[in-house]
């Protein structure tokens, strides 16, 4: 069965600094997806950036950047010029093919602090 | 124009009821989804609803029943409350129950058992 590890459960920044999220699964798969999502204190699950895994090019959305280290089986999350509002959990998950029943996979969160 | 919307958005109740959770999703998808978070924020699968099929049933108790009456609508029906159902219960939806389709959550319900 696919896991993901999230090895920090908690991290904080100062802000407008940078800060990474590891996040490590292990799967037999080739091709999937992997996922960073965020849950603020009002408890909304956002989706942050995604991943294909066949495609070499790190993903990036603004501020947010990932680190994917396929072999390693590797997907970091870079947050830069850190903000107050990213302050929040942050889940690592993974998609993959089940023959039909493809479900999202989550860690078990990192919680970011960000100080002002 | 919320996209994933579930109700009630708080649920207290005493061991023993039988309580409901609708969810409605306005995205055209096909796919949606129950998971439950736990007190240690631990999100785990329950269901998976593709065009109103059960496509995956996780380790649930029976007293959990899922409901699709159409590919728009999953409804969470819980018999016989216990404590440890306490928990944040997202819906969910994705275009399709491809890999390759982002799940797109709503804002979660929390149960509370007494």
């Amino acid at each position: 069965a696919q896991t993901v590890t999230q090895s920090q459960p908690e991290m904080s920044v100062q802000e407008a600094e940078t800060v990474t999220l590891s996040c490590t699964y292990d799967t037999s798969e080739s091709d999937y997806y992997l996922f960073w999502y965020k849950q603020p204190p009002s408890r909304q699950m956002i989706l942050v950036i995604r991943q294909e895994a066949y495609k070499q090019q790190n993903a990036t959305e603004n501020r947010f950047s990932v680190n994917f280290q396929k072999a390693a089986k590797s997907f970091s999350l870079k947050i830069s010029d850190s903000q107050l509002g990213d302050a929040a959990m942050y889940f690592c998950a993974y998609r993959g093919p089940q023959g039909g029943s493809e479900k999202l996979v989550f860690g078990k969160g990192t919680k970011l602090t960000v100080n002002p | 124009d919320t996209a994933v919307s579930q109700t009630p958005k708080y649920l207290v109740t005493q061991m023993g009821n039988d309580k409901s959770i609708k969810c409605e999703q306005n995205l055209g998808h096909d796919t949606m989804y129950w998971y439950k978070q736990d007190s240690k924020k631990f999100l785990k699968i329950m269901f998976s609803y593709n065009n109103k099929e059960l496509i995956i049933n996780e380790t649930v108790p029976n007293r959990f029943s899922p409901k699709s009456p159409d590919k728009a609508h999953l409804n969470l029906h819980i018999n016989s409350l216990e404590l440890g159902d306490s928990a944040v219960y997202f819906c969910a939806s994705s275009a399709h129950s491809s890999y390759n389709s982002p799940l797109h959550f709503g804002n979660g319900t929390r149960l509370t058992v007494t």
